[in-house]
């Protein structure tokens, strides 16, 4: 009964390099939803997927960040060319089909850009 | 204007006491409001969500919405220690299933 998954759970990074963030969504569950935690700060919505689909990208920066939620395997959140204003927590929810109600939280990547 | 806006706290009640946490959204279509609580470290778990003008309890908890003021709360009631979080309110907005989140409100249950 395992609930959303993400990978890995602390990652470090110099400036410049890239970050993969994986996500895999509980059973049964079609829709990804990746949020951004700076500290002090509140959730912020970045992407919204379905399985090999971007549904609304608006809170995503244009630059440096993409994401995609492929028909097999997880989903990746990736940024590249890290800057340390990127250090924050990210967190991976899912959905069943746009049930709001079932948007369940996976335990959050904490990205530190050293 | 934030879309939705919390007192960041940090509140303080006693044990067993009620804990009132309060937030309002700027979207007057917002259709789906939400309640999570967020543990140090941890990531958010929903506790409550109301989508009707009126109450709605669930145990100790009882979420409070009122759409013509743009408000909405949560009422904890005989607080316990093991309350003590950072409380964050989600909105649904009328397109779309993302939510926006306040800030959170930090409570502490003294003992």
């Amino acid at each position: 009964n395992a609930g959303v998954m993400q990978n890995p759970r602390h990652l470090v990074r110099r400036r410049g390099q890239e970050a993969r963030l994986r996500c895999s969504p509980m059973k049964g569950h079609s829709h990804v939803y990746w949020y951004r935690q700076l500290p002090e700060e509140g959730l912020k919505f970045m992407v919204y997927l379905q399985k090999e689909n971007i549904i609304d990208e608006s809170g995503m920066p244009k630059e440096r960040f993409s994401a995609e939620f492929p028909k097999e395997g997880p989903s990746i959140l990736r940024i590249q060319q890290v800057v340390r204003g990127d250090s924050a927590a990210y967190f991976c929810a899912s959905s069943f089909f746009d049930r709001q109600e079932t948007q369940y939280f996976g335990p959050g990547t904490r990205l530190l850009v050293l | 204007q934030k879309e939705v806006e919390q007192n960041s706290g940090p509140l303080s009640v006693p044990e067993g006491a009620i804990a009132s946490l309060n937030c309002t959204y700027s979207d007057r279509g917002s259709q789906s409001f939400f309640w999570y609580r967020q543990y140090s470290g941890k990531s958010p778990e929903l506790i409550m969500f109301i989508y009707s003008n009126g109450d709605k309890e669930d145990g100790r908890f009882t979420a409070q919405l009122n759409k013509a003021s743009q408000y909405v709360s949560l009422l904890i009631r005989d607080s316990q220690p093991s309350d003590s979080a950072t409380y964050l309110c989600a909105v649904n907005p009328p397109t779309g299933n993302q939510f926006y989140f306040g800030t959170g409100t930090s409570l502490t249950v003294i003992p």
